[in-house]
């Protein structure tokens, strides 16, 4: 079975600094589509970032980007500027699938806190 | 933009009820599914449903718990006689049509008292 582990409970992070939330994850498969998805007190699931295992390019999303290392199995989100909306629960999550559409596993998140 | 809504937001039910929580996927999705977050833990994969049956299922979907999509836009998921054990958040998502991300809709939170 997948796992996803993320070994990071929390960070916290200077307002406009940058950080980086690690993930790695386990899998056999050679195709497959790591997300992260952000979830604020509100609890709402915010997809923030997807990766297709099959490109070797990083993924990017304004102020969000990935690190994507295939061999070494491990997914990591850096956020530039960091605002203080950008606090919330990140979690990594997995999808093996050829055509997409299959379930999710997620890791058991990294709470993100800004300081101002 | 579209979204996945859910209702109700919070449902209070006492420990041997049934309850059934209602979710309106994106319109032209054709997967859809259920997750649980037990509070402070990790998102918990449920269910997924395609073509009007269950495609997977974890251990945690046992027979207490069914799913139905009773007409072209609702789907449900439906606990049949709850335990203290089933509060938790519950959300629905759905992907498909020309994307193959899952998004979320805002959860129901289920307490069991």
């Amino acid at each position: 079975a997948q796992t996803v582990t993320q070994s990071q409970p929390e960070m916290s992070v200077q307002e406009a600094e940058t950080v980086t939330l690690s993930c790695t994850y386990d899998t056999s498969e050679s195709d497959y589509y790591l997300f992260w998805y952000k979830q604020p007190p509100s609890r709402q699931m915010i997809l923030v970032i997807r990766q297709e295992a099959y490109k070797q390019q990083n993924a990017t999303e304004n102020r969000f980007s990935v690190n994507f290392q295939k061999a070494a199995k491990s997914f990591s989100l850096k956020i530039s500027d960091s605002q203080l909306g950008d606090a919330a629960m990140y979690f990594c999550a997995y999808e093996e699938s050829d055509f997409g559409n299959e379930k999710l596993t997620f890791g058991t998140g990294t709470r993100l806190t800004i300081i101002p | 933009e579209p979204e996945v809504t859910q209702t109700p937001s919070h449902q209070v039910t006492q420990m041997g009820q049934e309850v059934i929580l209602r979710c309106v996927p994106i319109s032209n999705h054709l997967y859809f599914y259920w997750y649980r977050q037990i509070l402070g833990q990790k998102v918990e994969f449920l269910v997924s449903f395609y073509n009007n049956e269950i495609s997977e299922k974890s251990e945690i979907f046992d027979d207490q718990f069914s799913v139905e999509r009773p007409d072209g836009s609702n789907f449900t998921l439906k606990i049949r006689s709850t335990k203290l054990e089933d509060s938790a958040m519950y959300f629905c998502a759905s992907s498909g049509g020309d994307s193959y991300e899952q998004y979320f809709g805002p959860g129901t939170r289920l307490t069991v008292t």
